[in-house]
């Protein structure tokens, strides 16, 4: 299957400082891409679609200026958590869509602490 | 509003011991049903789509069933290795997003 690679797989922040999560697609392109997000047995929760060269669409209720996106090639995605506070501690997860039914491949995911 | 529920949340059985997952949806128009893996601090592993009612996809010791209101994960004579969280997932055939159930968690001991 397709590859998506994501990146770090661990990251323990300071509260206030910002933190990126790249999301690359190592065999494939993938013009849109999206995140999630995951509490402790709870549901993967989508978070915001993002398009290559335009701008991501967010899902209701979650801040497009905390979370940001910039799918600025085919190939990367990247997550800025801008300004962490401890409840923005999760699991967060991207994945890309892949061939003609659209499957959805996942990354390995990013666990992030924010002390 | 898009609905997945998943049953039972957790699911200890011994090795060799056949079981089956549920996950009832509702949704505004299914364009798929999938089901995914997860093992714990890890992204989700494509396993199945189904399309349509009646429809059936099997994977080493995994089938998946689909009817209009539910899908099952049949889980045939399991072993230690098919330990993990069973996700199953709707997508919409309006804009293809995806809603995910709370999972399975199985547990298989040797």
């Amino acid at each position: 299957g397709a590859v998506v690679s994501q990146h770090p797989s661990r990251v323990i922040c300071k509260s206030g400082t910002s933190v990126k999560i790249e999301c690359r697609s190592l065999d494939f392109q993938a013009t849109t891409m999206f995140w999630y997000r995951q509490f402790p047995k709870q549901s993967l929760m989508l978070m915001a679609t993002s398009n290559e060269g335009s701008k991501a669409t967010y899902e209701q209720g979650v801040e497009k200026d905390k979370f940001l996106i910039n799918h600025a090639s085919l190939t990367l995605s990247t997550l800025t958590v801008t300004s962490a506070h401890p409840e923005d501690s999760s699991f967060y997860i991207c994945s890309a869509e892949v061939g003609v039914d659209e499957k959805l491949f996942f990354g390995s995911g990013t666990q992030l602490s924010v002390l | 509003e898009d609905q997945v529920t998943q049953s039972p949340e957790a699911l200890r059985l011994q090795e060799g011991e056949s079981s089956s997952l549920n996950c009832s949806y509702t949704v505004s128009g299914l364009r798929g049903l999938f089901w995914y893996r997860q093992d714990p601090g890890k992204g989700p592993e494509f396993l199945f789509t189904l399309y349509s009612a009646g429809e059936e996809k099997e994977k080493e010791r995994l089938k998946a069933t689909l009817t209009k209101k539910e899908s099952f994960l049949h889980i045939t004579a399991p072993k230690p290795e098919d330990s993990a969280t069973y996700l199953c997932a709707v997508q919409r055939s309006n804009d293809y997003k995806l809603s995910f159930g709370a999972g399975t968690t199985v547990t298989v001991r040797a």
